[in-house]
């Protein structure tokens, strides 16, 4: 069966700092897709970054990256330069075909917050 | 994209009554979902809106209690029916375009205070 799993219920980074967060994944199927969201406090949820599991590199957008490791089956997010509205609960998730379409997966979320 | 807007945005509904989120977005889309926020907690997939026929649901979620429906490709209603307080919570209406990265986009929820 899939699964998501985030193990860092919470995280501290000081401004400025990068920070990586955790994520691993379990599925059987060779197709995929992983994705990570940010949840402020507002509640709206935000997607930040794909990354397919045929892709060879790793995915960037601006100041995130996905770490993808796929023998580890590891889809770690990294965010360059945190600022404090980045402080807000951060969701890894997994999209999967299955009959008539697809669905996605979220992981329990990890709270990160930016120091001043 | 897509820009989804949910309705209500949020309520105090007593025991026993029900109530139906609606779901309207702004584009054509394949895909309409209905997840689950409790506090705190994660997003737990109640079902898949399908067009024109009946809802796929996830173990845990049955037709009864959270009737679906999806008249066409832009809109979706999620009914609570016969609520508890444990059905407080926030619930999500969310669209995927089936190309691209697939990502999914998401309404702003809908919480809701069972008494």
């Amino acid at each position: 069966a899939q699964k998501i799993t985030q193990t860092q219920p919470g995280m501290f980074v000081q401004e400025k700092e990068a920070v990586t967060l955790d994520c691993t994944y379990d599925t059987s199927d060779p197709s995929y897709g992983l994705f990570w969201y940010k949840q402020p406090s507002s509640g709206e949820m935000i997607f930040l970054i794909y990354q397919g599991s045929y892709d060879q590199q790793n995915a960037t957008e601006g100041r995130y990256s996905l770490n993808f490791q796929k023998a580890r089956k590891s889809a770690n997010l990294v965010i360059s330069a945190s600022q404090l509205g980045d402080s807000a609960m951060y969701f890894c998730a997994m999209r999967f075909h299955r009959t008539g379409g697809f669905k996605t997966i979220f992981g329990a979320g990890t709270r990160l917050f930016v120091k001043a | 994209s897509a820009v989804i807007s949910q309705k209500p945005s949020r309520d105090i509904c007593q025991r026993g009554t029900s109530l139906t989120i609606q779901c309207q977005v702004d584009s054509q889309v394949t895909m309409m979902f209905w997840y689950r926020q409790q506090p705190g907690q994660s997003l737990t997939l109640i079902a898949t809106a399908n067009q024109g026929s009946e809802a796929t649901y996830e173990s845990g979620f049955v037709i009864d209690k959270f009737p679906i429906s999806r008249p066409n490709l832009t809109f979706s209603t999620l009914t609570v029916s016969n609520m508890s307080p444990e059905d407080s919570s926030i619930y999500l209406c969310s669209a995927g375009l089936g190309q691209g990265s697939g990502e999914l986009f998401f309404g702003e929820g809908s919480r809701l205070t069972v008494l």
